[in-house]
């Protein structure tokens, strides 16, 4: 069975520093893995994906994330937060065969301090 | 290209009565599932569906709740006799049908909350 832990339920940081976000995963085979962001009262914007190609996937707004399978890892990093980055992030796992049915982390608030 | 539509945004529902999300894919999707948010928790799968079948209600709650996706017209998840604990956002997303190769898009939800 497939789990996603998010290791940090609220990252504080100033603006202009970088900014990580820790998510651990549980997957008995080849996973795909996501960061989702969340807005309050939006729906969820993909930030970016991990499907088994390169181990470090680039999203958009200058956020990363490096795949390590021996660390059973998928961290979410930017070099320089911004005040709009401040959002709830979420971390998410499925199986390439399981369709849309995704296994959300319990999610990490990120605030931005000026 | 419109993104997935979900309506309505916001629903209010007394205790015992019925409460109807309705969800409109992205142009080109087949594939539509619902997923409930609860207050301070991530997103929970309830439900997958493709045009006229349901693949997938596994994380559906075994009664009050009901979800279908007809030949024409939206997606639609039906609660009945709205309980307190319904009270959470709901969202729809949708997906071509190769879904390994894509990404699955959501809406930007339905927060019900009952009174």
């Amino acid at each position: 069975a497939q789990s996603v832990t998010q290791l940090d339920s609220h990252v504080s940081v100033s603006e202009g520093t970088p900014v990580l976000l820790r998510c651990n995963y549980s997957s008995s085979y080849s996973p795909s893995l996501f960061w989702y962001v969340q807005h309050p009262n939006k729906g969820l914007q993909l930030l970016l994906k991990y499907t088994s190609a390169a181990t470090l996937v680039k999203g958009i707004n200058g956020f990363e994330a490096e795949f390590k399978k021996s660390e059973t890892s998928f961290h979410l990093t930017k070099p320089s937060a911004h005040m709009s980055d401040a959002a709830e992030y979420f971390c998410v796992v499925t199986l390439y065969n399981q369709g849309g049915k995704l296994i959300f982390g319990q999610g990490t608030e990120l605030s931005v301090k000026p | 290209n419109a993104g997935v539509m979900q309506n309505p945004r916001h629903l209010v529902r007394r205790r015992g009565q019925e409460a109807r999300l309705r969800c409109s894919p992205m142009k080109g999707h087949s594939h539509v599932y619902w997923y409930r948010q609860l207050p301070e928790e991530g997103l929970k799968f309830m439900v997958y569906l493709q045009k006229e079948n349901i693949i997938d209600e596994s994380g559906m709650p075994k009664e009050r709740f009901s979800a279908e996706f007809p030949k024409e017209g939206p997606s639609i998840l039906r609660i009945q006799q709205v309980v307190r604990g319904d009270s959470a956002a709901y969202f729809c997303a949708s997906s071509p049908m190769d879904w390994g190769r894509n990404t699955i898009y959501f809406g930007e939800g339905s927060w019900l909350t009952v009174v």
